[in-house]
């Protein structure tokens, strides 16, 4: 079975600095992994995804991020990051069984100073 | 597209009573899966559906829990009876297929007195 680690369950940065969320997964066979964010009282939105192919994967709002095999990780990065980026943050991997069941890191919690 | 619809947005029940929860997937996707989040516990995987029959119910916590999905274009969760511990944010999502990714809905609200 697959699992999903977030290990920072709030991150505090300055607006304009860079972001960085770390996400480890484990899985035995390759994953498909995903980002999302959840704003307040809001549903989950997809900010990017990796099936296969290039490792670094750019998603939308500026967002990407990388895959590393070797580290068994998936962390999202934003270069600047602005006062509307607050929100939670939802590492998730996928596994093919006749659909896409993803299981859910604990997510991370993200706030701006202004 | 109007994404995945969920209602009610919000329900207030009191405990022992029948809650239903409703669910209309994307047009054209046929998995759809039902997720309940909580503080204590995150996003669970309750149930998902593919090409509506149920895959995988494993994840529903016990026999007051039951979901249909009578067509392509409709599901519904139920509760009953409900309890106070069942108070979470319920969440539809659909996809197509198993190499896209999942659309959510806006979530039903579910407080339990």
């Amino acid at each position: 079975a697959q699992s999903v680690t977030q290990p920072d369950i709030h991150i505090t940065v300055s607006e304009g600095a860079s972001l960085e969320l770390r996400c480890n997964y484990s899985y035995g066979a390759t994953p498909y992994l995903f980002w999302y964010v959840q704003s307040p009282g809001q549903g989950l939105q997809l900010l990017l995804k990796y099936f296969s192919g290039d490792t670094l994967v750019q998603g939308i709002k500026g967002f990407e991020a990388e895959f590393k095999r070797s580290q068994s990780s998936f962390n999202l990065r934003k270069p600047s990051v602005h006062w509307s980026d607050a929100a939670e943050y939802f590492c998730a991997v996928g596994a093919i069984q006749g659909a896409q069941k993803l299981v859910f890191g604990q997510g991370t919690r993200l706030t701006i100073n202004p | 597209d109007a994404g995945v619809i969920q209602s009610p947005r919000h329900e207030v029940t009191e405990m022992g009573q029948e809650v239903t929860l409703r669910c209309k997937p994307i047009s054209g996707h046929n998995s759809l899966f039902w997720y309940r989040q909580t503080m204590m516990r995150g996003l669970e995987l309750l149930i998902y559906f593919n090409n509506n029959v149920p895959i995988d119910d494993s994840g529903m916590p016990e026999d007051r829990f039951s979901a249909k999905m009578p067509n392509a274009s409709f599901s519904t969760l139920k509760i009953q009876p409900s309890e106070p511990r069942d108070s979470a944010v319920y969440f539809c999502a659909s996809s197509f297929g198993g190499r896209t990714e999942a659309f959510f809905g806006q979530g039903t609200r579910l407080t339990v007195v």
